[in-house]
């Protein structure tokens, strides 16, 4: 059974510090991993898909980076701004049957 | 945003009603999945379907049923609702192939009273 882990579930830092966030998974036999934000009420929004045969993938300030063998990825965001408050959900999904599976998420505040 | 529809946004429904979630694309994606989100749970997966008519239970499938006649529209059933399926739910798309994005919908808060 594939397990997603997130740490820390939740994070506060000062504005304009560079963070990361964790996902680890159990099961190594994945497709892809894809990093998503949600902003409370709302829907999960695409942030990087990073392929099976890639290490990372940059937009902007998200870099977030994969490692199959150890069964970990990271989401590095640089410069952080209080826009970036939101929870961060990372996924997975598996090779033989397609199921997407989830994260809990890691609930991120940018003090001002 | 990608082209996913969810109906109701909101519903209200007794205990022992049946109550259907809809959800509508218009990416003719192969992949289409419905997931429940509640506080210390995250997102659990509760059916997804490969293509029409082809469909699968996710971790938390007991009381739901789905259906799938028509590539662009995928439908959660609760036949007898209970209190315990108060959540918010949400639809999510995907193509076909190892390399692709899922997108989901704009979610649907359902309260069991």
């Amino acid at each position: 059974k594939q397990e997603v882990t997130q740490i820390p579930a939740a994070l506060s830092v000062p504005e304009g510090e560079n963070l990361v966030l964790n996902c680890s998974f159990t099961d190594s036999a994945i497709y892809n991993l894809q990093w998503f934000r949600q902003d409370p009420g709302k829907g999960l929004t695409s942030l990087l898909l990073i392929q099976s045969s890639q290490r990372e993938q940059t937009s902007g300030r998200l870099n977030a980076s994969l490692d199959k063998s150890s069964g970990r990825s990271t989401l590095y965001i640089a410069a952080s701004q209080p826009g970036d408050s939101a929870t961060y959900l990372c996924a997975v999904w598996r090779n033989r049957d397609d199921k997407i599976i989830f994260g809990k998420g890691t609930r991120l505040h940018i003090l001002p | 945003d990608a082209g996913i529809t969810q109906s109701p946004r909101h519903k209200v429904t007794e205990t022992g009603t049946p109550v259907t979630l809809r959800c509508h694309q218009t990416e003719n994606h192969r992949y289409m999945y419905w997931y429940r989100q509640d506080p210390g749970h995250g997102l659990r997966l509760i059916h997804y379907s490969y293509g029409v008519k082809d469909t699968d239970k996710g971790e938390v499938s007991d009381g739901y049923s789905v259906s799938r006649s028509k590539t662009e529209d995928f439908l959660l059933t609760l036949e007898s609702a209970t209190s315990s399926q108060t959540s918010v739910y949400f639809c999510a798309i995907r193509a076909r192939g190892g390399n692709t994005e899922a997108f989901f919908g704009q979610g649907t808060r359902l309260t069991v009273v």
